[in-house]
């Protein structure tokens, strides 16, 4: 079965710019989770959805950062404006449901300057 | 909250060496436990999990038992190849509806010929 899809792979911008990233994961998995993951570290949660509601964001800085899940399928994820410390590699997984087994993309790099 | 501890890395083996990588955690209820790999150039892939105490989860010659007493869930091969270079993470899964998986900072490991 064909695995998480994200795009782009590369991203650079400015700080102050806006940017956005896309996911389309499993088909058939109502679980999409974004996970944010600065260098050295591990991954760290940031929005989850169950089908297109948002079940967990407390994680999310919501002065700058929103996502949507429109329809329950695809994902975007934004940034604006974007800030230095954002520079982080930017992750999509999905699950059939809560409580099983995650599947993640590549990930988005995003350099900040 | 939740947590995850992982030993400090990076780590350097040679071939055919014991690897035992250390992970312990932090967690109200009874959460899963999970390692995931990240081979170069590839996104986050598990590796192996266990669902609760004194469960052993293993996959491709690792082994990692989950032991409710020291909170712990350490990953171990017996007999390490140069394909495992990698980077390894730790990660607890909360029970319940809104389950998130909690990562540890992960440990990069290099196995030389």
């Amino acid at each position: 079965e064909a695995g998480v899809a994200q795009s782009p792979r590369y991203k650079i911008i400015e700080k102050r710019q806006s940017v956005a990233f896309w996911c389309n994961p499993i088909s058939g998995h109502a679980t999409l989770y974004w996970y944010q993951q600065i260098l050295g570290q591990g991954p760290k949660l940031l929005i989850q959805f169950q089908n297109n509601g948002v079940v967990d964001d407390s994680q999310l800085p919501k002065d700058r950062f929103s996502a949507e899940r429109l329809k329950g399928v695809d994902s975007t994820l934004k940034i604006q404006p974007a800030k230095l410390e954002d520079s982080a590699v930017y992750l999509c997984a999905s699950s059939q449901q809560t409580n099983t087994e995650a599947f993640f993309g590549q990930g988005t790099r995003l350099t900040v300057v | 909250g939740d947590s995850v501890t992982q030993m400090e890395g990076p780590v350097t083996l040679s071939e055919e060496a014991f690897l035992t990588i250390n992970c312990t955690y932090t967690a109200t209820g009874y959460p899963s436990l999970f390692w995931y790999v990240q081979y170069p150039g590839e996104g986050l892939q598990l590796l192996l999990k266990a669902t609760k105490a004194d469960d052993k989860g293993s996959n491709k010659g690792f082994e990692a038992t989950y032991r409710k007493e020291t909170t712990s869930f350490h990953l171990e091969k017996g007999s390490v190849q140069v394909s495992d270079s990698a980077v390894y993470f730790c990660a607890l899964g909360e029970t319940g509806a809104n389950s998130k998986l909690t990562f540890g900072k992960g440990i990069t490991l290099s196995v030389r010929p």
